[in-house]
């Protein structure tokens, strides 16, 4: 079946601190992976995907390699910033009839100053 | 462009109460999904349609959910009778037919709380 695990927080970094939140999944064939993010207060948004093997995603400073080999799509930033405090979620798109999001169970990320 | 709408933002209602969400996608997207996060665990699939009709409704939880999407525009969810276990997030989220473009577009969530 089809499952994501990634790394449980609470994590807590001060500013300027590298970041990696690690995701591996499970999956039939090679489905499209996200991460999203939940800011306090509001809801989910996309912060970054990737379709195939091998593809980067990236936006606001974050990126995630897809993994076909290690089937992990880990986010990274060099230097986390006090507004990047919130929920992050690793997801993927099932392929095949209803395409539906699984996701893992959320990364709280807290910066301080 | 407006983004998905969900109401109420929270329900506070008494175990054996009916409560009724509501989800208005982003004009134009036919497929709308709803997903759920009970605390402290996964957000998790539960229907979804393409325009009017259930594609997969394989996450309802057992017979008290009842999703309709009339009309193939705004969509509700109905709990009825409501228990504690049904406590949580509800999400809303919509995207476009094509199957090219996978981003779901999600609604800030309804947070029901069964006291």
């Amino acid at each position: 079946g089809n499952s994501v695990t990634q790394m449980e927080g609470p994590v807590t970094l001060s500013e300027e601190a590298f970041l990696t939140i690690n995701c591996t999944y499970t999956a039939t064939g090679y489905p499209s992976l996200f991460w999203y993010v939940q800011y306090p207060g509001e809801g989910l948004q996309l912060l970054l995907k990737a379709t195939k093997a091998d593809d980067k995603g990236s936006n606001k400073g974050f990126e995630a390699t897809y993994r076909k080999e290690t089937t992990s799509f880990h986010l990274e930033k060099g230097s986390v910033q006090v507004s990047d405090s919130a929920v992050y979620f690793c997801a993927l798109l099932t392929q095949g009839g209803s395409e539906k999001l699984v996701f893992g169970k959320g990364t709280k990320l807290t910066v301080n100053p | 462009e407006a983004g998905v709408t969900q109401f109420p933002s929270h329900s506070v209602i008494e175990k054996g109460q009916t409560v009724t969400l509501r989800c208005d996608p982003i004009s134009g997207h036919d497929n709308l999904y709803w997903y759920r996060r009970v605390m402290g665990k996964e957000i998790k699939f539960l229907l979804h349609f393409v325009k009017e009709s259930k594609q997969d409704e394989s996450g309802m939880p057992n017979n008290r959910f009842l999703a309709e999407r009339t009309g193939g525009t705004y969509s509700t969810l109905k709990v009825q009778p409501a228990e504690l276990e049904d406590s949580g997030v509800y999400f809303c989220a919509s995207s476009r037919l094509d199957r090219g473009r996978h981003e779901q577009y999600f609604g800030p969530g309804t947070r029901l709380t069964v006291t």
